[in-house]
């Protein structure tokens, strides 16, 4: 089973500030990596897939980056909204198609 | 507008069993692989399973942790999923969310429901 390790777990930061967020895979996940926010009492929310492409609707401020085993999710400038915890997902070995344990993004 | 509701969550007794509903609407249910899953309280997300689509003969996959207790079934006329939860352990307490795979299966969850509480106690 590929592991996958996010850093940091909590992410301080102001807004109008960029927050950079990571995502490590215990073996080559190719470009088979998505990220997902998830807001207290909300459905996750699909950011990115395939690394770098945003799912519709999502802001450009999101971006992804990465292949292999390092990636990348920035939020360029955080709003208020943003505050949240973000997962990653690797699904090129599936199954199963196992997540990060999660980076919590709060107000500093 | 994709949604997916849960339903059928709630408090069980170990060694008991629980049925979750998922209603699918917005969307071709039945082109869908469909997919279970969960986030116990304090840990991350995992992914408990997953029913391919009629076209791939409704195969169904499940996490370790799970082979053999669960069983996800769909019904595409209802557009409905299902998860028969037996043999249940305090482990399996969570909240179960309901997700739909990308178009091309490739097995990222583009949509999720708001997730329903499973809570496994004496």
């Amino acid at each position: 089973e590929i592991v996958m390790t996010q850093s940091p777990a909590t992410l301080s930061v102001s807004p109008g500030e960029r927050a950079t967020l990571s995502c490590r895979a215990s073996q080559s996940v190719s470009s088979n990596l998505a990220w997902y926010q998830r807001k207290p009492g909300q459905a996750p929310r699909l950011l990115i897939y395939g690394a770098s492409t945003r799912a519709t609707g999502i802001p450009a401020r999101f971006s992804g980056s990465g292949s292999g085993t390092e990636f990348t999710l920035t939020i360029s400038s955080l709003q208020s909204e943003d505050f949240a915890v973000y997962y990653c997902q690797q699904y090129n070995k599936w199954p199963p198609g196992t997540f990060g344990q999660g980076t919590k993004v709060e107000i500093k | 507008e994709v949604q997916l509701v849960e339903s059928g969550g709630g408090l069980v007794q170990p060694g008991g069993s629980l049925r979750l509903s998922c209603a699918a609407s917005g969307f071709t249910f039945s082109h869908h692989y469909m997919d279970w899953v969960r986030q116990a309280p304090g840990k991350g997300l995992e992914w408990v399973g997953r029913t391919r689509n009629k076209a791939n003969s409704y195969t169904t996959e499940y996490a370790a942790s799970v082979k053999g207790r669960f069983t996800i079934s769909r019904d595409d006329s209802k557009n409905s999923l299902y998860l028969q939860m037996n043999s249940l352990k305090t482990e399996d307490t969570a909240v179960y969310y309901c997700t739909r795979e990308d178009p091309y299966s490739s097995g990222y969850l583009d949509s999720w429901g708001q997730g329903t509480l499973v809570t496994v106690s004496s």
